[in-house]
């Protein structure tokens, strides 16, 4: 069983559209949960970071993670197709910050 | 800002030769930088940690004597793909960090793509 799962997609929405990209995992000592935006050919970039369980918004993205599930999520509201890339969600246990598990990373293509 | 450039952004190799990937940390010092590799529609799989001055510490399956790496400074990392053969084509990232835990941000490279023939 990997550490991290994510259904790879694609998913395809709608200009507009709101769009939740989620991860399971199975490492309860993950303490720190973060969203990564990847475009093809391109680094990473952080989009969202979370410490614990909770929500945290930023402008159209929100996180939100349930450690009682092993289950966090990404919300983009209002999407755009500028937000077509590939979401990465990665997490670490809180002792140990510098090692990331990824998950494959969900690639979201928004329609005009 | 921390912004992390890779060169080359991508290299052609034969078979056999070796590769050399630098890694920069243009505008921040980094305690600690990550290598990455990354498959077509796969994950980003750690190869190896690096601290400046000090030996890599590399990920189990992950041959140390294939995959060299060279922490030179606070600002540079390298790593030298020896006698690279095609399965070793493959998509390769770096990272850096900048502050210490419990927080510690990793920056992304923009990544390098290599081709073995």
């Amino acid at each position: 069983q990997k550490e991290v799962e994510q259904d790879p997609g694609p998913l395809s929405v709608p200009e507009g559209a709101i769009v939740s990209l989620n991860c399971t995992y199975s490492n309860s000592a993950f303490q720190y949960f973060m969203w990564y935006r990847q475009y093809s050919r391109k680094g990473p970039e952080l989009l969202m970071y979370t410490y614990s369980s909770g929500n945290k918004e930023d402008g159209r993205f929100t996180a939100q993670v349930d450690k009682s599930s092993k289950y966090i999520s990404l919300f983009i509201r209002d999407s755009q197709p500028s937000d077509s890339a590939t979401y990465l969600c990665a997490m670490s246990e809180g002792l140990n910050f510098n090692k990331f598990y990824f998950g494959s990373g969900t690639k979201l293509n928004v329609k005009p | 800002g921390a912004v992390v450039s890779q060169h080359p952004s991508w290299v052609i190799c034969k078979s056999g030769t070796s590769v050399k990937i630098e890694c920069r940390s243009l505008d921040f010092q980094a305690t600690t930088m990550f290598w990455y590799r990354q498959f077509p529609k796969q994950s980003l799989m750690l190869m190896a940690t690096s601290n400046e001055g000090s030996k890599a510490t590399y990920e189990q399956g992950v041959e140390k004597d294939k995959f060299l790496i060279n922490h030179a400074s606070l600002t540079l990392s390298t790593l030298t793909v020896t006698s690279a053969h095609p399965e070793d084509s493959s998509f390769y990232i770096c990272s850096a960090t900048k502050g210490l835990p419990p927080y510690n941000e990793q920056f992304f490279g923009p990544g390098t793509r290599l081709t073995v023939l």
